[in-house]
């Protein structure tokens, strides 16, 4: 069963404007939501991790959002840039069940068009 | 550079088979984990230490995998009779756990090939 689900394979958009990745998780004892980005031939690198007890979080031109109630992660990234390139994976933790794994949803593949 | 990192790269290797991948952590960093990755898949957890304790292991981790992390820093996975089914890129991951939860860092990864 695929308790964390991308459910766009890819995303097209173009330099400058909006992107937004969704992701959807199904377990209800998940409260820490990360996003990683990946570069081909490379591991993922952290981006931005929100907790359970907050909706919103910003860093820069990453901000990532979580509705509780529809089980709802979104990343939004303004205005994007051609490095930001890549395909992006969301990844969920249960801090209070003291689970140190990550679980992955399957991936975005990002493309920014100059 | 101390990032996580990953011997070998690449790895070709004949079914059945034995291979062994080799995974540095970020220094100091008292956790280290072993992901999966197929294609089209976000990556798979299959194994975590704290220092060096075994403390989790996935249903992923058949008998034929096994991995060590004996003097608490780097770690080996090794595969022994290796299948076809096994070609797959595995990460290592590092955290360090402090009061507030831990950030995994990953390695570039090691991609095997098993023909």
């Amino acid at each position: 069963d695929q308790q964390v689900k991308q459910n766009s394979p890819s995303l097209s958009v173009q330099e400058g404007r909006i992107s937004i990745l969704n992701c959807d998780y199904t377990n209800s004892m998940f409260d820490y939501f990360l996003w990683y980005k990946k570069y081909p031939a490379e591991g993922p690198t952290f981006l931005i991790s929100i907790s359970s007890i907050k909706d919103k979080n910003e860093d820069g031109r990453f901000t990532v959002f979580l509705n509780k109630s529809a089980k709802h992660l979104s990343l939004h990234i303004v205005p994007s840039q051609p490095g930001d390139s890549a395909v992006y994976f969301c990844a969920v933790r249960s801090l209070i069940q003291g689970a140190q794994k990550l679980v992955f949803g399957q991936g975005t593949r990002l493309t920014i068009n100059p | 550079d101390t990032g996580v990192s990953q011997n070998p790269r690449h790895k070709i290797t004949k079914r059945g088979q034995n291979v062994t991948f080799r995974c540095d952590p970020i220094s100091e960093h008292n956790r280290l984990y072993w992901y999966r990755q197929t294609l089209g898949q976000g990556p798979e957890f299959l194994t975590y230490f704290q220092n060096e304790a075994q403390l989790e292991k996935s249903r992923l981790l058949s008998d034929r995998f096994s991995a060590e992390r004996p003097k608490g820093s780097f770690s080996t996975l090794e595969i022994q009779r290796t299948e076809q089914g096994d070609s797959a890129m595995y990460l290592c991951a590092s955290s360090l756990v402090s009061f507030s939860t831990d950030t995994q860092y990953f390695g570039p990864g090691t991609r095997l090939t098993v023909l």
